[in-house]
């Protein structure tokens, strides 16, 4: 079945670590993006991807790095220098005709 | 800049009675889309409806319905006959035009709907 697929699902995080959240998708979508989302918020645009080799930063990319080396990965680096990363991470690629986003089940990042 | 806004506290429903949530948005951009997304308390995000600018009618998928009023610049949802498994947090969001085909979402900071028995 295609879909996003994002891993890990729980991740715990001591403070001054950088960690890489992972996002593969086999839905042959160009344009794949990283949300965060904050408890009883809505989703902010981190970063963007609309091609290989391609990506633009969104409303909050202070803290975050990422790559797009592969059509199907767009792998999150949560650096040291976010200053307060606890959150839930979307990733997820959208249909070119209307835009609809496919989400993956999310990863939940907690920094001790 | 593109900006949606869900104003509504927490929403309750009964059972099998209808529901309307909320959703104004604003934009100078003439084409744009409109999305409703459903996410339960397992944080996935579904797809509910899309409507686009330029549709002349409002869109249906089911029990779930979006009365598109343009010239207000809303695009309220109405769920029918409420099941207990709609309760969740509604989101709205819009899409705004890039380059080429491709797109972003902008969501709005969505609406707590808890169906009662």
């Amino acid at each position: 079945d295609g879909g996003i697929t994002q891993s890990p699902k729980y991740l715990f995080r001591k403070e001054g670590q950088n960690v890489t959240l992972s996002c593969e998708q086999n839905l042959n979508h160009d344009a794949m993006y990283w949300y965060r989302q904050d408890p009883g918020q809505g989703l902010r645009l981190i970063y963007y991807s609309q091609i290989v080799n391609d990506f633009q930063k969104g409303d909050i990319a202070e803290g975050y790095s990422v790559s797009r080396e592969k059509k199907e990965s767009f792998p999150l680096t949560v650096t040291s220098a976010q200053k307060n990363p606890t959150a839930f991470y979307l990733c997820a690629s959208s249909r070119p005709t209307t835009g609809e986003l496919f989400f993956g089940e999310g990863s939940r990042l907690t920094v001790l | 800049a593109q900006k949606i806004t869900q104003t509504q506290p927490g929403m309750f429903v009964q059972e099998k009675e209808a529901v309307t949530l909320d959703c104004t948005y604003d934009t100078s951009d003439p084409s744009y889309g409109l999305f409703w997304y459903k996410q339960p308390s397992s944080g996935e995000m579904i797809f509910l409806i899309y409507q686009g600018s330029y549709d002349q009618q409002n869109a249906t998928e089911g029990r779930y319905s979006l009365n598109f009023q343009k010239a207000r610049k809303s695009a309220n949802l109405v769920i029918s006959a409420s099941q207990l498994g709609d309760s969740a947090m509604y989101f709205c969001a819009m899409r705004e035009f890039l380059t080429g085909a491709n797109s972003k979402l902008t969501f709005g900071k969505g609406i707590t709907l808890s169906v009662r028995p």
